[in-house]
């Protein structure tokens, strides 16, 4: 069974750090494009950040290029989200979802990241 | 980046009404048009790919259609679990934009 966990969030100051990681089981990460997703409160979903299977193609979205960065490992099955230079309009629940050209067939449970003093 | 527009942002209909949702992007992206049900609380669930291709499990009251910059998503018998949020998602780039969501009310 395909599961996603992510894992990471929590309440962080404006221009702090945070760390999200999402356990994929049932698959291999490394042979699916991965993607992270944004939710604010009450808002409609953004697409954030994808890395392809191989790895070689990485993209941003414009309000998050710069600050955070995506990564891998593929020992550990996971997917990473660094984030930096955090704002209070990145606080959203964050999902991992897996896809790539058709759609994203799983998505994690999703985890809050909360930006505020 | 493509933009994806959805409306109605919100409507209210019976159950046993058919409902249509329509998705426009900004140039055309061909079929690469997926279609989510979101419901409170919960991460978004695929119901439709490549414009018109139901998710596995998805029952068959739900279907889509269109191609290039316009589509639509029809629930032909409303049921009281459709109650939800539904948002399309053009995947013709990775990066990947969704329109900005319908919330479907049961009167």
């Amino acid at each position: 069974e395909v599961q996603l966990v992510e894992s990471g969030g929590g309440l962080v100051q404006p221009g702090g750090s945070l760390r999200l990681s999402c356990a994929a089981s049932g698959f291999a990460l490394n042979s699916y494009d991965m993607n992270w997703v944004r939710q604010a409160p009450g808002k409609g979903l953004e697409w954030v950040s994808y890395i392809s299977s191989s790895g070689t193609m990485i993209y941003y979205g414009d309000s998050v290029k710069g600050r955070f960065t995506i990564s891998r490992d593929s020992a550990k099955n996971s997917l990473y989200l660094q984030m930096n230079s955090l704002r209070a309009e990145d606080t959203a629940v964050y999902y991992c979802a897996r896809g790539g050209s058709w759609n994203y067939g799983y998505w994690g449970q999703g985890a809050l990241v909360t930006v505020s003093s | 980046d493509i933009q994806m527009t959805q409306s109605p942002s919100f409507l209210s209909a019976s159950v046993g009404d058919r409902v249509t949702i329509t998705c426009r992007a900004s140039q055309g992206i061909s079929d690469y048009l997926a279609w989510y049900q979101q419901k409170p609380g919960k991460a978004p669930e695929p119901l439709i790919y490549a414009a018109s291709t139901l998710q596995s499990g998805v029952p068959s009251r739900f279907s889509g259609s269109g191609s290039g910059t316009e589509f639509t998503l029809t629930i032909s018998s409303l049921q009281p679990e459709d109650s939800a949020t539904y948002y399309c998602q053009q995947l013709n780039s990775y990066r990947a934009t969704f329109g900005g969501g319908t919330k479907v009310e049961i009167k």
